[in-house]
Formats: C-alpha cells, sequence, structure tokens
C-alpha cells in the first residue's frame, strides 16, 4: 500500500534516448510535484501540477515533459537524454499547494537516471 | 532565492550522543518543515514548526524557531544507528512551493 510510487526505480540509458518515469499517489492529494536531486544531494523543484493543471515548471528544458492524465498520476517524459541528466528523480505529493499550506509532502522512493 | 541553508554539511557522533543541526533562512516565513532521506530512499517529513511557535518536540527530535535571526535548529536526542541520513529544512517560497536546503548529512557511530 505505497502511499506514493515510483517506476522504474533505475533507468539506464544511452545519450539521445527518450524515457519515461510514471509516479502514482494513493493519498487523494490534488497536488504532485516532479524534483530533481543531484550529485550533492541537492533537491531542485522541477515541476507542480495542481489537479491536472501544471503550476510550477521551474525553467526545466522542454525537454522535459510532464503529464498527469489524472490528479492521482504524474508522469515525466524526457526527450534526447544528455549527460547531465543523471540524478535522482523524485515524485512528491501533498494535500495542497505547499507555500500557503503548511501540508506535508510525501514522497516516492526516487528513480535514479544514469545516462551513459 | 529562499533557499535554507543547512550547517554543518556534515555531522559524525557517537551512538547515544546528541546531534544538532542548524538551518538559515533569508527571508520572513510562516512554517518552517524539517525532512529526513535514508540513503537510496525518498524524503520523510519529520515536523513542521509555525512562525508563531518557538520550539516543537516529537519524540526524540526537537526544533526551535527564532525568526528574529532567521534560524532553525533540529535537535535529536539519544542518537541511534537508524538516525543515520540526511535532513534537510524546507521553507515556503511564493504561494507555490517550498524549497529545500542542502542538508546536513548525518552519520552515527557504533
Amino acid at each position: 500500500d505505497t502511499a506514493v510510487s515510483q517506476t522504474p526505480k533505475y533507468l539506464v540509458t544511452q545519450m539521445g534516448n527518450d524515457k519515461s518515469i510514471k509516479c502514482e499517489q494513493n493519498l487523494g492529494h490534488d497536488t504532485m510535484y516532479w524534483y530533481k536531486q543531484d550529485s550533492k544531494k541537492f533537491l531542485k523543484i522541477m515541476f507542480s501540477y495542481n489537479n491536472k493543471e501544471l503550476i510550477i515548471n521551474e525553467t526545466v528544458p522542454n525537454r522535459f515533459s510532464p503529464k498527469s492524465p489524472d490528479k492521482a498520476h504524474l508522469n515525466l517524459h524526457i526527450n534526447s537524454l544528455e549527460l547531465g541528466d543523471s540524478a535522482v528523480y523524485f515524485c512528491a505529493s501533498s494535500l495542497r499547494l505547499a507555500g500557503p499550506s503548511t501540508d506535508t509532502q510525501y514522497f516516492g522512493p526516487g528513480t535514479r537516471l544514469t545516462v551513459l | 532565492s529562499q533557499q535554507g541553508e543547512e550547517d554543518p554539511q556534515a555531522l559524525s557522533i557517537q551512538e547515544g550522543e546528541n546531534a544538532t543541526m542548524n538551518c538559515s533562512y533569508k527571508t520572513s516565513i510562516n512554517n518552517l518543515q524539517w525532512y529526513r532521506q535514508n540513503s537510496g530512499r525518498g524524503l520523510v517529513h519529520l515536523i513542521l514548526i509555525r512562525s508563531n511557535e518557538r520550539e516543537k518536540h516529537s519524540g526524540r527530535l526537537r526544533v526551535t524557531l527564532d525568526t528574529s535571526k532567521k534560524s532553525s535548529s533540529l535537535l535529536i536526542t539519544a542518537s541511534r544507528a537508524a538516525d543515520t541520513a540526511s535532513y534537510f529544512c524546507a521553507t515556503p517560497e511564493g504561494d507555490d512551493k517550498i524549497i529545500f536546503g542542502k542538508g546536513t548529512r548525518l552519520h552515527i557511530l557504533p
């Protein structure tokens, strides 16, 4: 009964390929996020969706395209992968938008992406 | 940017000792959160402290907030091996997101 799940856990691929990471939450939350954590553990927000509507697009290259088919799912598609995309990608959800709210964010286990 | 900055970057202590880590931030906030990340895992929420609170406890955790100094501290008492993890503070930025600091890596020695 994982609250926030991501697949795959590991993804190893060649430069130039296109890949997707899937995220699902069963908490009934309205808001979902994608974060990128680099090798120095710095966690940076990439996107957030609230009720399937894009709220934040944090100057992420347009090779990254999030898609939210419903409010329980937020997938991340990456085109033309580059070496610098290697990182751990975390999906998270919260009841409402962060910022004004005090709602906890619940994180998935992460997807370690390695681009060769 | 509002990003909180944790201090120290890394901390090693003996099991049973207390661990203290600090977070400083730049602009006024209405709350501050602490999260823990075990190796290879996602972040887990530990505690939230509001701007009108000075101190908050949760089990072996004690969090303080000093809004005049724009800083917070997280104290873990009687540390255990399972406390080995990275600890992040997070502060709101704007109306739609929270920003995480760079984290303190805590290592509990047996």
